[in-house]
């Protein structure tokens, strides 16, 4: 049963819009969420996240909105950059703090036309 | 400041082999958390560690299995290999587990190839 889906595999931008990308989650547990950038052969680093007290955080060019009703997430990247073409993994967890560990998606696979 | 380092980089077993990766992580770090990555299945919490002591594990079979000395650093293990045990494992690193913020610093990965 996955808890944290990320329906699109792939998303194509032009360079210089804007790139959303979408997080559904299940678990009405989970109370703190957490996007991770991933390049090949390299560790996921992380972006930004959101506490469920909140319905958006912004960091530069990233925001992140969070509809906890509609148990979904949206990472906003304004403009889009070659250097943001990466896969993207959304991750929560629940208010038991890190004892259960991250759950991720599958991710989406963002990829920056020039 | 030196980030979470793993060995080996890559490694090619057979099945029925078992196998040892490593974590050292970021200093000053003490939680250290597995995870493996494969295309089908996206990233699965393995197991974590705090103080010597295995906090959580994952949805993984015995055959997995981990822990972490004094100096933080961790190791993971798998026994009995099998094909489908071929993936990325990340070891992750956080100050200190149970926080709502904490935030997981990722290592490179070891690439595990099981022929």
């Amino acid at each position: 049963d996955q808890q944290v889906k990320q329906n699109s595999p792939s998303l194509s931008v032009q360079e210089g819009r804007i790139s959303i990308l979408n997080c559904d989650y299940t678990n009405s547990m989970f109370d703190y969420f957490l996007w991770y950038k991933k390049y090949p052969a390299e560790g996921p680093t992380f972006l930004i996240s959101i506490s469920s007290i909140k319905d958006k955080n912004e960091d530069g060019r990233f925001t992140v909105f969070l509809n906890k009703s509609a148990k979904h997430l949206s990472l906003h990247i304004v403009p889009s950059q070659p250097g943001d073409s990466a896969v993207y993994f959304c991750a929560a967890r629940g208010s038991g703090g890190g004892a259960d560990g991250l759950t991720f998606g599958k991710g989406t696979h963002l990829i920056i036309q020039p | 400041k030196a980030g979470v380092t793993q060995t080996p980089r890559y490694l090619i077993k057979t099945r029925g082999q078992q196998v040892t990766l490593s974590c050292s992580p970021i200093s000053g770090h003490r939680s250290v958390s597995w995870y493996q990555q494969t295309p089908g299945q996206g990233l699965q919490f393995l197991f974590e560690y705090f103080s010597e002591t295995q906090r959580n594990k994952g949805n993984f079979p015995g055959r997995f299995s981990g822990r972490q000395f004094s100096n933080s650093r961790s190791e993971m293990n798998v026994s009995t290999l099998e094909l489908g045990d071929s993936a990325l494992y990340l070891c992750a690193s956080s100050l200190a587990p149970g926080q709502m913020n904490e935030k997981l610093f990722f290592g490179s990965g070891t690439q595990l190839s099981v022929l």
